[in-house]
């Protein structure tokens, strides 16, 4: 149980296009997804949190125009990066907290390489 | 500032001997504390956790250590399997709120056969 999935796994554009990442969660529902993005050898940084049926909440520093974020269903949340650049090139991971569920205890999805050209 | 910290990038460890992790916090606030190991290319995978009000948490071959006081927590892994060869990440988190995750840097676990 509690399987995240994350569509595509991986993705190579060109720069100033658009792309979305979708992430589901397969066997729970989730009030609640976040979405990371990890560079090479470093943590994953938090860029927002997605709540179903709101707005989503973003961190300090992360673009919520270039960052747009979707949470339409208890188990479907969205990332498209707008206008991509070189720079967005990441890897992008969502995680679900299932709702009601364990304090805190988040599971995550297998991740999107996102390669902008 | 990185309220989670894993100072040592890499760990390399022989099978069968104990692994040891740690992590320090600067946060007073955490008041929840996960391990997550994760392998290249993948998400990350939740291994356990420790609530503030306790100071040790075991789970098999995973026990997670907390002294509050000195704001430190550590993974023990023991015996070492080379299938445990792998990134972890420590997180802390706090309640109330949005409950975000912080992680740390990730130290990456060699066992060697």
């Amino acid at each position: 149980g509690a399987v995240v999935s994350q569509h595509p796994s991986w993705v190579i554009c060109k720069s100033g296009t658009s792309v979305k990442i979708e992430c589901r969660s397969l066997d729970f529902q989730a009030t609640t997804m976040f979405w990371y993005r990890q560079f090479p050898k470093q943590s994953l940084m938090l860029m927002a949190t997605s709540n179903e049926g709101s707005k989503a909440t973003y961190e300090q520093g992360v673009e919520k125009d270039k960052f747009l974020i979707n949470h339409a269903s208890l188990t479907l949340s969205t990332l498209t990066v707008t206008s991509a650049h070189p720079e967005d090139s990441s890897f992008y991971i969502c995680s679900a907290r299932v709702s009601g569920g364990t304090y805190n205890e988040q599971f995550f999805g297998p991740g999107t390489r996102l390669t902008v050209l | 500032d990185q309220q989670v910290k894993q100072n040592s990038p890499s760990l390399s460890v022989q099978e069968g001997r104990i692994s040891i992790l740690n992590c320090d916090y600067t946060n007073s606030m955490f008041d929840y504390f996960l391990w997550y190991k994760k392998y290249p290319a993948e998400g990350p995978t939740f291994l356990i956790s420790i609530s503030s009000i306790k100071d040790k948490n075991e789970d098999g071959r995973f026990t997670v250590f907390l002294n509050k006081s000195a704001k430190h927590l550590s993974l023990h892994i023991v015996p070492s399997q080379p299938g445990d060869s792998a990134v972890y990440f420590c997180a802390a988190s706090r309640w109330g709120g949005a409950q975000k995750l912080v992680f740390g840097q990730g130290t990456r676990l060699t066992i060697n056969p």
